[in-house]
């Protein structure tokens, strides 16, 4: 079975441009997630779709970041303009449904200059 | 929303020597999960584990779950199992991940 692909594995980018980071889920998971990982701490999620609907957007800062499922398969999360402080490890994960483990991609490395 | 909590927050050990991590969490919760983050950073679940114990080769998980905690057990450690160890437990909806425990294991 395949795991959770992201892509891309890393990205340089300078402050204030944009960047989109993109994540196919496993195969027949409903829920996926988006999470973003400070160096030195646990993932923090950003938000989290059933199907194409946006379930808990709470903890994402909505004046820059930006984030659609809407085929209710893969995901892009886009942050724009980028800040130093979004340097981080973005992580997407995906559930059966939101009772069931979370499977976690590889991440995505953002480096903001 | 849930506190989780994890010690210690850095271990070295010597291959072959034996460990326990420690999470501890401020509210009853349904599920506890382990995972293991290695040097290159993914992600992999270790165990689901509400309550009670489980094992996979040398690791095993232990939940109270009455008294909020769980312990995770590494036995004869390898160099492999270097990496960052989390417990994570839902609250409001979402996983809340602890800081997690650094793991270093030198040959």
């Amino acid at each position: 079975e395949a795991g959770v692909a992201q892509s891309p594995r890393y990205k340089i980018i300078e402050k204030r441009q944009s960047v989109a980071f993109w994540c196919n889920p496993i195969s027949g998971h409903a829920t996926l997630y988006w999470y973003q990982q400070i160096l030195g701490q646990g993932p923090k999620l950003l938000i989290q779709f059933q199907n194409n609907g946006v379930v808990d957007d709470s903890q994402l800062p909505k004046d820059r970041f930006s984030a659609e499922r809407l085929k209710g398969v893969d995901s892009t999360l886009k942050i724009q303009p980028a800040k130093l402080e979004d340097s981080a490890v973005y992580l997407c994960a995906s559930s059966f449904n939101s009772q069931e483990t979370q499977y976690f991609g590889p991440g995505t490395r953002l480096l903001v200059l | 929303g849930i506190q989780v909590e994890q010690s210690p927050p850095d271990l070295i050990l010597q291959e072959g020597a034996n460990s326990t991590l420690r999470c501890n969490f401020s509210d009853s919760v349904n599920n506890l999960q382990w995972f293991h983050q290695n040097p290159w950073g993914q992600l992999i679940n270790l165990f689901y584990i509400p309550s009670g114990t489980k094992q996979n080769g040398r690791l095993s998980a232990t939940t109270v779950a009455t008294e909020r905690y769980s312990l995770l057990y590494i036995s004869s450690s390898q160099t492999t199992d270097s990496g960052v160890y989390f417990c994570a437990c839902p609250s409001v909806g979402k996983l809340q991940f602890g800081a997690g425990t650094q793991v270093v294991v030198t040959p």
